[in-house]
């Protein structure tokens, strides 16, 4: 069936540090892919999206290319700040249609220290 | 300002003891979904619901019960809760099923503890 598989975390970093979550996502047919974040004591938010191959989803600096070749979608931001601390989440919506849920990952835990 | 309202944010209860969790959207959207949360399993697909009086079950929806007489709300009821329903639980809506254009928009979730 399909799945979404994410990086271990968490993921420790010092403010203005590169960040990367990786994320692989297994599917039939052409899955959306999602970013989504939960910041703590709160329900997740949509962060960023993408449809099709080659397409770029961006959104309050983060980036995340979704690669058919590698089936990868993996979120990067060019300098984190502490209040980037988070769990983010990649999802996949099957067939690219109205569907009856997402599949989500495991979640990635984001530390940024100061 | 469009939400998604869970109530309450923290319960604990005792095993066999029946509960309802309440959700309600007042985006007018068609689709609502539960979902749990557990460490190293990320969310998982309860019941959802496609529109209203149309239900149908999740993931793992075992032990739970929804019914969607109203457009607006999709409570959650556990009839006899045991221990491993301790979970964080996160009420979601959509336009129209979770797709690119329709986005799930998450409720602040509901901490249970059944002891």
């Amino acid at each position: 069936g399909d799945s979404v598989t994410q990086m271990e975390g968490p993921v420790t970093l010092s403010e203005e540090a590169f960040l990367t979550i990786n994320c692989t996502y297994t599917a039939t047919g052409y899955p959306s892919l999602f970013w989504y974040v939960q910041y703590p004591g709160e329900g997740l938010q949509l962060l960023l999206k993408a449809t099709k191959a080659d397409d770029k989803g961006s959104n309050k600096g983060f980036e995340a290319t979704y690669r058919k070749e590698t089936t990868s979608f993996h979120l990067e931001k060019g300098s984190v700040q502490v209040s980037d601390s988070a769990v983010y989440f990649c999802a996949l919506s099957a067939y690219g249609g109205a569907t009856n849920k997402l599949i989500f990952g495991t979640g990635t835990l984001l530390a940024v220290q100061p | 300002e469009a939400q998604v309202t869970q109530n309450p944010r923290y319960l604990i209860t005792v095993t066999g003891k029946k509960l309802t969790v309440t959700c309600s959207q007042n985006m007018n959207h068609e689709y609502m979904s539960w979902y749990r949360q557990d460490p190293g399993l990320g969310l998982r697909q309860i019941y959802y619901s496609m529109n209203v009086e149309v239900t149908d079950k999740g993931d793992v929806p075992e032990g739970y019960k929804v019914s969607r007489k109203e457009k607006r709300n999709f409570p959650l009821i556990l009839e006899s809760p045991s221990p491993n329903q301790t979970s964080l639980y996160f009420c979601a809506s959509s336009s129209v099923g979770a797709s690119y254009n329709s986005p799930l928009h998450f409720g602040n979730g509901t901490r249970l503890t059944v002891t």
